[in-house]
């Protein structure tokens, strides 16, 4: 399995500002993807990270809102822009080595947005 | 579209007993995946157990296994000799192949709670 670090684990933010949230993998992986899970909730997938090019959204998430880097097979970042009390979830990421294989989670960023 | 359906919102089991989640699933693909994952109050997502449509043996990781019913579209989790620190929800999820990129589709999940 793959070690992910995701930082940070949890924040309270105000509205209006914007948190960006990391995803270090412990080796190279091909697939990540970021998840959000409102209270209450399952995951609904925000974006596919692609290496060197833009991500790509899903329905009802823009990139203005959540933009998305992956400088790299092991790195991605979200930011969660402007934001609102709606937008207070769990953020997670998600990788997977090659098609086909178990996907694997990072810890998750639990955000507050007062 | 795929899609998954978990229908037991809270489950309550006596410690040590079995329990079996339920998972259903819908899809036209011949080929597809089947996860389940463990998300304790800490908020993180635990892989359990994953079985591929192809496989013809139900899969099995530790405590954990997979009644795969193919032909009713179920993919049921059953916990062994339960215990307290199975309390946690239960997602069911299912492989999406679009593009090339493997991506999941969660049901709502199952809130287990074990009873000392």
């Amino acid at each position: 399995s793959a070690v992910i670090s995701q930082k940070p684990s949890r924040d309270i933010c105000q509205r209006g500002t914007s948190l960006t949230i990391q995803c270090q993998v412990d080796s190279q992986v091909t697939m990540m993807f970021w998840y959000r899970q409102q209270p209450g909730q399952s995951l609904t997938l925000i974006a596919t990270a692609n290496q060197g090019s833009e991500a790509t959204y899903e329905s009802g998430f823009v990139i203005d809102k959540f933009p998305i880097s992956r400088p790299n097979l092991t790195f991605s970042t979200l930011t969660v822009s402007n934001m609102s009390p709606e937008d207070s979830s769990i953020y997670l990421c998600s990788v997977g080595r090659r098609l086909g294989e178990k996907l694997f989670f990072g810890s998750g960023t639990q955000l507050s947005v007062l | 579209a795929q899609k998954i359906t978990q229908t037991q919102p809270g489950m309550f089991v006596q410690e040590k007993e079995a329990v079996t989640l339920d998972c259903t699933y819908d899809t036209s693909d011949q080929s597809y995946g089947l996860f389940w994952y463990k998300q304790p109050s800490s908020g993180e997502m635990i892989f359990l157990i994953y079985q591929g449509s192809y496989d013809e043996q139900n899969a099995t990781e530790g405590r954990y296994s997979l009644n795969f019913q193919k032909a009713r579209k179920s993919a049921n989790l059953v916990i062994s000799a339960s215990q307290l620190g199975d309390s946690a929800m239960y997602f069911c999820a299912m492989r999406d192949l679009i593009q090339g990129a493997q991506k999941l589709v969660f049901g709502q999940g199952t809130r287990l709670t074990i009873n000392p």
